[in-house]
């Protein structure tokens, strides 16, 4: 079956741009989460959603948010980024029971110059 | 709240040596314990998975885990490395009621020696 799709693998913003990632979680999985990966935080949580609604937040500022559609598809929007907002953004689903795991996509590599 | 410390940030082994990783967490409840592998440029890879059934875990590619409630710990081992299993290891945790939420510790990078 198909996994977790992460689009764009790559994406090179300016400084003070918006960006938005999106990602499309295993049929039939409902939840998807977000994840920051740098090499000096390490992978951070960002959000949460199932549903359409976010269920739990990490500690992130306001720039970062995110939403899901009906078919669980998945977007987050970074607006005004800045140069630390450069990493690895990672996306995983789940059906929605915790001890089933998490399935990850391969991720976008986002460079802010 | 929860946190994950992995002992060690790089870990080297000859091809053929036991491979040991090291975790341990901090839960005042039993928690749900994941190990993932990351090879470069690609995201994470679960290994396998402790969710309160047997506290000795089999995962995928002859890696194995066992929960020690006493020592809240969650040590990852393999009896022999192959080249091919050089990559970062990641331990997290999860929350029993909190969903979708994983806490990752700091990763072991893991380099396996010809």
């Amino acid at each position: 079956k198909a996994g977790v799709t992460q689009t764009p693998r790559y994406l090179i913003k300016t400084r003070g741009q918006q960006v938005t990632l999106s990602c499309s979680p295993i049929s039939g999985h409902r939840s998807v989460s977000w994840y920051q990966q740098t090499p000096g935080q390490g992978l951070q949580f960002l959000f949460e959603y199932f549903s359409e609604t976010q269920r739990n937040k990490g500690n992130f500022p306001g720039r970062f948010s995110g939403r899901q559609f009906s078919n669980s598809r998945s977007e987050m929007n970074v607006s005004t980024l800045e140069l630390g907002d450069s990493a690895l953004y990672l996306c995983a689903s789940s059906r929605d029971n915790p001890g089933d795991g998490y399935t990850f996509g391969s991720g976008t590599r986002l460079t802010v110059v | 709240a929860q946190s994950v410390t992995q002992l060690g940030s790089h870990v080297s082994v000859s091809e053929g040596a036991l491979v040991l990783l090291r975790c341990n967490y901090s839960s005042s409840v039993p928690p749900y314990l994941f190990w993932y592998v990351q090879y470069p440029n690609q995201g994470l890879q679960l290994l396998l998975k402790y969710t309160s059934a047997a506290t000795l875990v089999k995962g995928i590619n002859g890696f194995e885990a066992e929960f020690k409630k006493s020592e809240t710990s969650f040590h990852l081992t393999k009896p022999s490395a192959h080249m091919s299993d050089a990559a970062e290891y990641f331990c997290a945790v999860s929350d029993q009621g909190n969903t979708g939420k994983l806490i990752f510790g700091q990763g072991t990078t893991l380099q396996v020696k010809p």
